[in-house]
């Protein structure tokens, strides 16, 4: 079955410091790897999303992310955090033939002055 | 503006009772969703359609019905089999119902039971 890990519930950056949140995905073929992100009480915004190519994807508000085929990771970073990036984060995939998307459980981002 | 709108944002349900929560989008996507929320839970996909009067079950369906006699309207009713509604509702939409498509989502509704 499609899984999706986020290792971390709860994530504290200081502001200014960079940032990675981790996500890794059940082995299948040919993935097709989303992150979004939830203010509370919100619905749920695309950041990026990675389906072939170049394993470095740029998204929206600074954020990147890196495709790792080897280690079924696809780990979202910003250089440097600011205190309006405290949210929650999904990562989800997809798989070819399948038309659904599988969410992992979220990391929070806290920020600190 | 084109967007997804959910109606209403909290929403009170006595027990035994029927509730629908309203979905609309007039973005012209054919395929619609459905998800539950839950501290901790990620997203749950419930229903989906890919098409007008089409639609199949997700992950935990059950308590749960749809209909899609619109383009543009997914109503999910939450009935009284559902032992445990109170959760956040996030309805999406995309172009199409492929993999590469991207999900867009609304502001979601918030169930409670009294």
């Amino acid at each position: 079955a499609q899984s999706v890990t986020q290792p971390d519930i709860h994530i504290t950056v200081s502001e200014g410091a960079s940032l990675e949140l981790r996500c890794n995905y059940s082995y299948g073929a040919t993935p097709y790897l989303f992150w979004y992100v939830q203010s509370p009480g919100q619905g749920l915004q695309l950041l990026l999303k990675y389906f072939s190519g170049d394993t470095l994807v740029q998204g929206i508000k600074g954020f990147e992310a890196e495709f790792k085929r080897s280690q079924s990771s696809f780990n979202l970073r910003k250089p440097s955090v600011h205190w309006s990036d405290a949210a929650e984060y999904f990562c989800a995939v997809a798989y070819s033939g399948y038309s659904t998307l599988t969410f992992g459980k979220g990391t929070m981002l806290l920020v600190s002055p | 503006d084109g967007g997804i709108t959910q109606s209403p944002k909290y929403l009170f349900r006595k027990e035994g009772q029927n509730v629908t929560l309203s979905c609309e989008q007039n973005l012209n996507h054919d395929a619609m969703y459905w998800y539950r929320q839950d501290p901790g839970q990620g997203l749950r996909l419930i229903y989906y359609s890919q098409i007008v009067n089409d639609f199949q079950k997700g992950d935990i369906a059950e308590g749960y019905s749809v209909s899609r006699e619109k383009k543009e309207s997914f109503p999910l009713t939450v009935t009284s089999a559902q032992k445990n509604p109170t959760a956040f509702y996030l309805c999406a939409s995309s172009i199409g119902p492929g993999e590469q498509e991207t999900q867009y989502f609304g502001p979601g509704t918030r169930l409670l039971v009294l």
